[in-house]
């Protein structure tokens, strides 16, 4: 059972326009929801997180959208750049004991951004 | 660069070797992740350590797999009687206070 689904898989959008991407999760546990950026041979890096006691967070470019009744979370980037291009990942965790938060992650969503 | 680092970057092995992969952590984060990934997913996570003791494992990590982390530094992940199966990236990531997880480059096992 897939506990955080993502969507959409690819993701195409012209330079300058508003990357949305959605995902939702299944685990009312989870209280810590991260958003990855990973390129091509590298490790995810951390873009932005939140946590379910605020709806919104913005940081740059970068803002969550966080429903916690839908148990829905987004990201959207605004003014998105070719270098923004790359594969976006959404997570969730919980406390699974003995000081373990193991992130739970999405299927990816490939976005790539056209001049 | 005082990020995690890992090593090798890539191994190429012939299925039925062993092949050991080493994570180097940020130095003062004393909590270590490990996480597989295969093509077109998002990370699964294996296992877990706070310091030396690995105190949480994943279903994942069947019993040809074992990670120690020895002196609560660096810690390595073994694979052994490799199946190509097992070809994927596998990940690291610690974690400050703030269980934030910082991933370090991975290393993409191939098994021919």
């Amino acid at each position: 059972q897939q506990q955080v689904k993502q969507s959409p898989q690819s993701l195409i959008v012209q330079k300058g326009g508003i990357s949305i991407i959605n995902c939702a999760y299944e685990n009312t546990a989870f209280d810590y929801f991260p958003w990855y950026q990973q390129f091509p041979g590298k490790g995810p890096a951390l873009l932005i997180a939140i946590r379910p006691d605020v709806s919104e967070k913005k940081e740059g470019r970068f803002t969550i959208s966080f429903n916690k009744s839908a148990k829905q979370f987004s990201l959207h980037i605004m003014d998105s750049q070719p270098g923004d291009s790359a594969t976006y990942f959404c997570a969730a965790s919980k406390y699974s004991g003995a000081g373990s938060y193991q992130l739970t992650f999405g299927k990816g969503t490939k976005l790539s951004v056209i001049p | 660069d005082t990020g995690v680092s890992q090593d090798p970057r890539h191994k190429i092995t012939k299925r039925g070797q062993n092949v050991t992969f080493r994570c180097d952590p940020i130095s003062e984060h004393n909590r270590l992740y490990w996480y597989r990934q295969t093509l077109g997913q998002g990370p699964e996570f294996l296992t877990y350590f706070q310091n030396e003791a690995q105190l949480e494992k994943s279903r994942l990590l069947s019993d040809r797999f074992s990670a120690e982390r020895p002196k609560g530094s660096f810690s390595t992940l073994e694979i052994q009687r490799t199946e190509q199966g097992d070809s994927a990236m596998y990940l690291c990531a610690s974690t400050d206070r703030e269980n934030t997880q910082y991933f370090g480059p991975g290393t993409r096992l191939t098994v021919l």
